[in-house]
């Protein structure tokens, strides 16, 4: 079974520029989330999809940063103006339902300089 | 306070030693646990994942949650060189829609 696909895997900009990231889940989840993780913290949660509907965005600054999840399946994080502290690992994860085990991707190192 | 606390570490250990490392927690509603292992460079990888109180054990590894106590460990036995990483704890509950709270994580190096 194909595991969470990230790409791509690092990213170097500047600061004021966008960018974007995308996440394949693993066959059949329903349930995708977004993490950032910062050097030396764990993951820290974004955003979660049930199919492609939000469950909780409580932690996205959605001044920035937004993501979606069109047809339920792939989804795409973008931020937009990037800001130093953004540098950061962005995961992936995905799971077959709310509660259930969550299953990373390799994720996307982004350094903004 | 953190939701969830865990030692940093680093924490070094000669090859077959039995490792421990622990959490503790301050929301009484957290019921699922979960240990994750990240090398570098790459994502978390499950290692155990437990509903509420008690034991689990899979192969080199035990789970333990004591929810009396806000106290949740995971031992090693036999550790490996292969076992050097960072352990994640992280945790959820049922009025949370799954969203994971993790730990600092700790970094882990057995030494041949």
């Amino acid at each position: 079974e194909a595991g969470v696909a990230q790409s791509p895997r690092y990213k170097i900009i500047e600061k004021r520029q966008s960018v974007a990231f995308w996440c394949n889940p693993i066959s059949g989840h329903a349930t995708l989330y977004w993490y950032q993780q910062i050097l030396g913290q764990g993951p820290k949660l974004l955003i979660q999809f049930q199919n492609n509907g939000v469950v909780d965005d409580s932690q996205l600054p959605k001044d920035r940063f937004s993501a979606e999840r069109l047809k339920g399946v792939d989804s795409t994080l973008k931020i937009q103006p990037a800001k130093l502290e953004d540098s950061a690992v962005y995961l992936c994860a995905s799971s077959p339902g709310q509660g259930s085990e969550q299953y990373f991707g390799p994720g996307t190192r982004l350094t903004v300089t | 306070q953190k939701e969830v606390e865990q030692d940093p570490g680093p924490l070094s250990v000669p090859e077959g030693a039995i490792v421990s490392l622990n959490c503790t927690y301050s929301n009484s509603a957290f019921q699922y646990f979960m240990w994750y292992r990240q090398y570098s460079r790459k994502g978390p990888e499950l290692l155990m994942y437990t509903y509420s109180s008690g034991n689990k054990e899979d192969g080199r590894f035990t789970a333990q949650v004591d929810k009396s106590s806000k106290y949740i460990s995971l031992f090693i036995r036999d550790s490996q060189p292969s076992d050097s990483a960072t352990y994640l704890c992280a945790m959820s509950g049922n009025n949370q829609g799954g969203k994971l709270i993790f730990g600092q994580g700790t970094e882990l190096s057995v030494k041949p």
